[in-house]
């Protein structure tokens, strides 16, 4: 089954505790991308990927960091946390030939 | 900078109607999305408009796409309280090769018995 898988699916964490959140996907896409969604303020994108070794900055990237070493995963780092990183996480992993874009089920994320 | 603007946010309609959620966008891109969302899951893909006039039904839904005024509809017919979710339109940013999504805030669709 073609799917995009992001883990973990809930965290609570402190202040300063860096963390990772990991995306893989089976679908050979090239793209992927994070994002994040906030009442309000629908899905900011975080960063992207265009394939291995690529990756650029999206609207939001600070206080994120982001590697591409396998062309299916692609983790999302917070070095260290603040609050205002509480938030819904999606990755999402498109082919270059259809645009059609694939979502994870979302990772909630509670800095305290 | 690419900016994408839905109305209505918050739409309250009855079984049996129909309506229509818009989604303008202020600069020119070639592929327009709709997404719907359910509490607390994923987005779920409904349309991908890649044409002006390009026009998408599935179900009760059509979405339609007019590049030239830079306006994207999704038209509800005859609601039923499954569709209740919140719907968001995304225009594909034509910046380089990112394949970047920039996503309206969504309108929220509560469809009443």
């Amino acid at each position: 089954e073609a799917q995009v898988t992001q883990n973990p699916r809930y965290l609570i964490t402190v202040t300063g505790k860096k963390l990772t959140v990991t995306c893989s996907q089976n679908m050979n896409h090239e793209y992927m991308s994070w994002y994040r969604q906030d009442p309000g303020l629908g899905l900011r994108q975080i960063y992207y990927s265009m394939n291995v070794e690529v990756t650029d900055k999206g609207d939001v990237p600070e206080g994120y960091k982001v590697s591409r070493k396998e062309k299916r995963n692609f983790p999302l780092i917070l070095e260290s946390p603040s609050p205002n990183q509480t938030s819904l996480y999606f990755c999402a992993s498109s082919s270059q030939d259809t645009y059609e874009q694939y979502f994870g089920p979302g990772t909630r994320l509670t800095v305290t | 900078e690419l900016k994408v603007e839905q109305n209505p946010l918050f739409l309250s309609m009855q079984e049996g109607k129909n309506y229509t959620i818009y989604c303008n966008y202020s600069t020119t891109s070639d592929r327009l999305y709709w997404y719907r969302q359910d509490p607390g899951k994923s987005l779920e893909s409904l349309f991908v408009l890649l044409s002006n006039g390009a026009v998408k039904q599935e179900g009760r839904l059509m979405a339609s796409l007019d590049t030239k005024a830079r306006l994207s509809t999704l038209h509800i017919t005859a609601a039923v309280h499954d569709l209740s979710a919140t719907y968001f339109c995304a225009v594909g940013s034509m910046h380089g090769a990112t394949n970047k999504l920039i996503f309206g805030t969504g309108t929220l669709l509560a469809v009443q018995p």
